[in-house]
């Protein structure tokens, strides 16, 4: 049973670094799918941020591109993001998720972990 | 960019059919998901390439895509599909993901 787990700070300077992995079980991350990450402030919708595949190939939403850097480490399962001089509007719930290919869903989601950007 | 719009509410009474619509210009020619996400849990998606349904989701949910609207229907609605309900495409001219911006189901 494939399984996600994010992980990291729950609370980022504003202009700081806000960095997240993910560790996959259940399902070796080489063995296709693409690897996302998806992020809900609170009391709204879900926002795509971005997702990898195994190879390194990245695909970004715009309005994060220019902020953002995500890689993959196949031997320990694991992704990660990294978002770049954070602001108030950067807090939210950050999810990670299995993403297919090429038609892009979210089939297996992590339970989320809360980001907030406060001084 | 592209944005999908949802109405914020939809209220059915138990046994009911509800229909929740998903609108976007021409998002009939695009693939549309469908999740569900209840109180502090992440979404799960219920509907997949517009009518598709994962396994160990009951039959009672399907969905269709046309023209310019996308929808839900939960059919024999229970007190446990209360939940928020979101819809997301997938754009393959420009490889981006969008979500709409959600549709509280209440079971009256």
């Amino acid at each position: 049973q494939v399984q996600l787990q994010e992980s990291g700070p729950g609370l980022v300077k504003p202009s700081e670094t806000l960095s997240l992995n993910c560790t996959v079980s259940g399902f070796f991350i080489s063995a296709g799918f693409y690897w996302g990450w998806i992020r809900q402030p609170p009391g709204k919708g879900p926002e795509w941020i971005g997702s990898i595949y195994h190879s390194g190939t990245t695909n970004y939403s715009p309005s994060l591109k220019s902020r953002l850097t995500m890689s993959i480490d196949t031997s320990s399962n694991q992704f990660s993001l990294i978002l770049h001089s954070v602001t108030a509007a950067d807090t939210a719930v950050y999810y990670c998720a299995r993403n297919t290919h090429p038609v892009y869903y979210f089939d297996r989601w992590g339970q989320g972990t809360l980001v907030t950007v406060s001084s | 960019s592209y944005v999908l719009t949802q109405p914020p509410s939809v209220s059915v009474a138990p046994g009911k059919t509800a229909t929740i619509n998903c609108g976007g210009p021409n998002v009939g020619g695009k693939s549309v998901q469908w999740y569900q996400q209840k109180p502090g849990q992440a979404p799960a998606l219920v509907i997949y390439t517009d009518s598709d349904r994962p396994s160990g989701i009951p039959d009672r949910f399907s969905a269709s895509n046309s023209g310019n609207t996308a929808t839900l229907t939960i059919r024999r609605v229970e007190a446990g599909d209360e939940a928020d309900y979101y819809c997301q495409v997938w754009d393959r001219d420009t490889d981006l993901v969008v979500f709409g911006g959600g549709t509280k189901l209440t079971v009256l």
